[in-house]
């Protein structure tokens, strides 16, 4: 069936970086686009960015030069790495996929909680 | 930049009864990129409706979603128990995708 399995809860200092994983399974991985998308505690849902396995382009207008998006195609892994982590930047991060030209999100990782804190 | 509001912020209704929940966008929009989703606790989201009106895969048919322009509305009939959660609406403009805040759908 088709899954999204990301990496463990991470713990890091201000100013640090992070990079999470989102591991597909059961479909064509270049066929559809992946998402980031986060929720700090108690909120509502933010989007991150796109990035699109077949050309490895990713795209994060809110994020400009903190978050950098990259997909291994050989292992139909997703990677997105947060810089100059700020408290606010505490939240569950969840891939997510999408139909190319869907603009919807179909399927969605468990989530990976990512707590920044002195 | 686009945004959506929805409302009301909390519903507290009984199973059995209907769940009207309101999506307005700061500015007029697709209908094919609006998009619902229900949120419980702990969990990721999972899509209900998208293009407006169409269900997603195994999404019973007391959900429906109608709308256009401005205003857009996710209606649940006949509620359940496992209906009561956190709705979101989802939009598109490019470059960017947006979310409401959410609507939450509470037991009275």
């Amino acid at each position: 069936q088709v899954q999204l399995v990301q990496s463990g809860a991470e713990v890091k200092k201000p100013g640090a970086s992070v990079k999470v994983s989102c591991k597909a399974s059961g479909y064509i991985f270049t066929n559809y686009y992946l998402h980031w998308v986060r929720q700090a505690p108690g909120q509502g849902l933010e989007w991150v960015g796109i990035i699109r396995p077949s050309s490895g382009i990713g795209d994060a207008p809110r994020f400009q030069g903190r978050v950098t998006m990259t997909t291994d195609t050989s292992t139909n892994t997703a990677f997105m790495e947060l810089s100059s982590l700020t408290s606010e930047d505490t939240a569950v991060y969840f891939c997510a996929r999408e139909r190319p030209e869907g603009y919807r999100f179909d399927t969605w990782g468990q989530g990976t909680l990512v707590t920044v804190s002195s | 930049e686009l945004v959506l509001t929805q409302s009301p912020g909390t519903l507290s209704l009984s199973p059995g009864e209907s769940a009207t929940l309101s999506c307005r966008a700061s500015q007029s929009v697709s209908s094919s990129y609006l998009a619902w989703y229900q949120q419980k606790p702990g969990q990721a989201p999972r899509l209900l409706i998208y293009g407006t009106s169409s269900r997603a895969t195994d999404i019973p048919d007391r959900f429906s979603g109608s709308g256009s322009g401005t205003d857009f509305t996710l209606t649940i009939s006949r509620l359940e128990p496992e209906d009561f959660a956190v709705y979101y609406c989802q939009q598109y403009v490019y470059p960017v995708y947006t979310f409401g805040q959410g609507t939450k759908l509470e037991i009275k």
